[in-house]
């Protein structure tokens, strides 16, 4: 079944320690990207890969680091998360042809305390 | 990007046909419009994607008139399970596909 993977789907974490959410899919796309949901604010872009080892920053990149060395996984790193960064993630993948079709994990809510 | 607007809200029932609009004046001549469907602490899901005219799948209808600077989006025979958030996009197929900017979409609650 073709679908994007994130762990964990809950996470209660305090300030400042380091963090990995892990993001994976199995459709060999070449996109993948984090977006941050937060009410009243609607879904935000974080950074985007657009190929292994290509990574760029999206609209809200403060305190947030990915690295893409393979193809299919793309985590998420808070190396020192605040408060601030409680929301509820989303990793996204698609084709590298131009298609605005992109699969979305089912997301990963986090909260720091 | 080309900016868009949507209302923030909308009503239905169970079986009527819902038409979402979609404003977008500002369309390029290389944008295309897409649009997503969210339920509740779920990752968004394409629906629809179109460049003029009409689109149509097993799940909705696109209508774009010619000039483009509007969409509409139509839910056939809606049931509760529709109601959901509803996004419309615009943007390039060369940039929008890894850069996917959403609006504040539109809640549609589907009533009994």
């Amino acid at each position: 079944e073709a679908q994007v993977t994130q762990n964990p789907r809950y996470l209660i974490t305090v300030t400042g320690k380091k963090l990995t959410v892990t993001c994976s899919q199995n459709m060999n796309h070449e996109y993948m990207s984090w977006y941050r949901q937060d009410p009243g604010l609607g879904l935000r872009q974080i950074y985007y890969s657009m190929n292994v080892e290509v990574t760029d920053k999206g609209d809200v990149p403060e305190g947030y680091k990915v690295s893409r060395k393979e193809k299919r996984n793309f985590p998420l790193i808070l190396e020192s998360p605040s408060p601030n960064q409680t929301s509820l993630y989303f990793c996204a993948s698609s084709f590298g042809d131009g298609s605005t079709e992109a699969f979305f994990g089912q997301g990963t809510r986090l909260t720091v305390v | 990007l080309a900016k868009t607007t949507q209302p923030i809200s909308m009503d239905s029932y169970e079986g009527q046909e819902v038409n979402i609009t979609c404003s977008h004046n500002n369309i390029a001549t290389n944008d295309y419009i897409t649009w997503y469907q969210q339920f509740p602490s779920q990752g968004p899901r394409f629906i629809i994607q179109g460049y003029k005219t009409k689109v149509t799948n097993e799940v909705a209808s696109l209508f774009i008139p010619a000039d483009r600077k509007s969409s509409t989006l139509s839910l056939p025979r809606v049931s509760l399970s529709d109601t959901a958030v509803y996004y419309c996009l615009v943007g390039d197929r060369v940039n929008a596909g890894n850069m996917l900017t959403f609006g504040g979409g539109t809640r549609l609650m589907v009533k009994p």
